[in-house]
């Protein structure tokens, strides 16, 4: 099992400019969510999903947007980015029991 | 809001002694308390977690104590080794619901040769 894998690992964006961040998971979690980590602030969730077709707002959800079509899936969506959204974004899979399985990571870079 | 706190920010130990990191939570109905390595340039991975029904687990070297009462949950690292050295998280639930974490800010641990 490949776990949760995320791409691109690394992306340079100019202000105003939309991306979307992919996940995909072979763990068969119900459970993904996408978490933002910056210096001093530990991870903040952004959004989360128990299943496909729901999906809710975390911490920090301004300026996001998600989906989940599949089970498997579970893309963030920047729609128009800004220099405040620079940071390192982990997705993550969870069982019931709590644990989540995070992603590799993708850095962001707003200019 | 609800938030974790976490302290110390850093902590430097030397190999052998024991490390100890704290964490307060503000929501009363937080039962659910993991702990997160990350190892630099590495993704937070879980080393161990306690419910609050539960006073204090133990995995080997690792520990933590959960004080409901006072809203305060604590990691204990004994025998510390050079590979233990990453940040550390504290989380807490939001409520019962045990996939939504609030994240303190972290503690660096640096572990002395």
């Amino acid at each position: 099992n490949a776990g949760v894998t995320q791409t691109p690992k690394f992306q340079v964006l100019k202000t105003g400019q939309s991306m979307t961040l992919q996940c995909a998971q072979d763990m068969n979690h119900e459970y993904m969510s996408w978490y933002r980590q910056d210096p001093g602030m530990g991870l903040r969730l952004i959004h989360y999903s128990v299943g496909a077709g729901i999906t809710d707002q975390g911490e920090v959800p301004n300026g996001y947007n998600v989906s989940r079509s599949t089970t498997e899936d579970f893309p963030l969506r920047l729609l128009s980015a800004a220099p405040s959204q620079t940071s390192v974004y982990f997705c993550a899979g969870g069982r019931a029991s709590g644990e989540l399985f995070f992603g590799e990571g993708s850095r962001l870079t707003v200019l | 809001g609800e938030n974790v706190e976490q302290h110390p920010s850093t902590l430097s130990v030397q190999e052998g002694d024991s490390a100890v990191i704290k964490c307060t939570y503000s929501d009363s109905a937080s039962n659910y308390f993991p702990w997160y390595k990350q190892e630099l340039g590495k993704r937070p991975q879980l080393i161990i977690d306690i419910r609050s029904n539960v006073g204090e687990k133990k995995d080997q070297r690792i520990a933590v104590t959960l004080n409901k009462t006072a809203k305060h949950f604590s990691l204990h690292i004994t025998e510390t080794q050079p590979e233990d050295s990453a940040v550390y998280f504290c989380a807490a639930s939001r409520g019962g619901a045990t996939n939504k974490l609030i994240f303190g800010t972290g503690t660096l641990l640096a572990v002395q040769p």
